[in-house]
């Protein structure tokens, strides 16, 4: 089964509006939580690493201010697109490390993103 | 040169027989290797995972691993249309830090 959920799956929103994602590890604590971008047909790229306890890494070009991040707890992080427009409509996928061995990464769901 | 190496395709086999997908990564450390499979629309959903050299089964998917040719490997056999899909391939480079090829999309032709 899952391993790790995301909320909501799909969330429409008008321009200049903020829109919380919450990505949960189930039945694992996670310390690091990893956030990505996926435009259509495009590959995943790494937007920001989340960090339990402390400030998100963000990859470079991705503005922290628009995109904040809280670990919140050893099993939630959210991500907060502030005042999103158009072009941040896309597919948002977290993930969180099983940690143990080889430290599987496990996908949450996803989280559709349209701003109109 | 990219960390983690994928060629992108489309790779189209008929169905019922071997895919091979196949990947190339620059840290000769690296100790863990990953498959992940995507659907359009979906996220990424592990596949298998690999660390030692040689060839490791699962069901119809065997991973293969030559950490002296840095190259990872994924043979589907008796391939079917809903394998139709990009395929992933990870590398942990150490610690939580994965990386990902960009991926080759796999058809499956009935």
């Amino acid at each position: 089964g899952a391993v790790v959920s995301q909320h909501p799956s799909r969330v429409i929103c008008k321009s200049g509006t903020s829109v919380k994602i919450e990505c949960r590890s189930l039945d694992f604590q996670a310390t690091t939580m990893f956030w990505y971008r996926q435009f259509p047909k495009q590959s995943l790229m790494l937007m920001a690493t989340s960090n339990e306890g402390s400030k998100a890494t963000y990859e470079q070009g991705v503005e922290k201010d628009k995109f904040l991040i809280n670990h919140a707890s050893l099993t939630l992080s959210t991500l907060t697109v502030t005042s999103a427009h158009p072009e941040d409509s896309s597919f948002y996928i977290c993930s969180a490390p099983k940690r143990g061995g080889t430290d599987t990464q496990y996908f949450g769901p996803g989280t559709r993103l349209t701003v109109l | 040169q990219k960390e983690v190496e994928q060629n992108s395709g489309p790779l189209s086999v008929p169905e019922g027989a071997i895919a091979s997908l196949n990947c190339t990564y620059s840290d000769r450390g690296s100790q863990s290797f990953f498959w992940y499979r995507q659907y359009s629309g979906k996220s990424p959903e592990l596949i298998m995972f690999i660390y030692s050299n040689g060839d490791k089964e699962d069901g119809r998917f065997t991973a293969q691993l030559n950490k002296a040719s840095q190259y990872v490997s994924l043979l589907i056999r008796d391939s079917q249309p809903s394998d139709s899909a990009t395929y992933l391939c990870a590398v942990n480079m150490g610690g939580l830090d994965m990386r990902f090829g960009a991926g080759t999309r796999l058809t499956v032709k009935p």
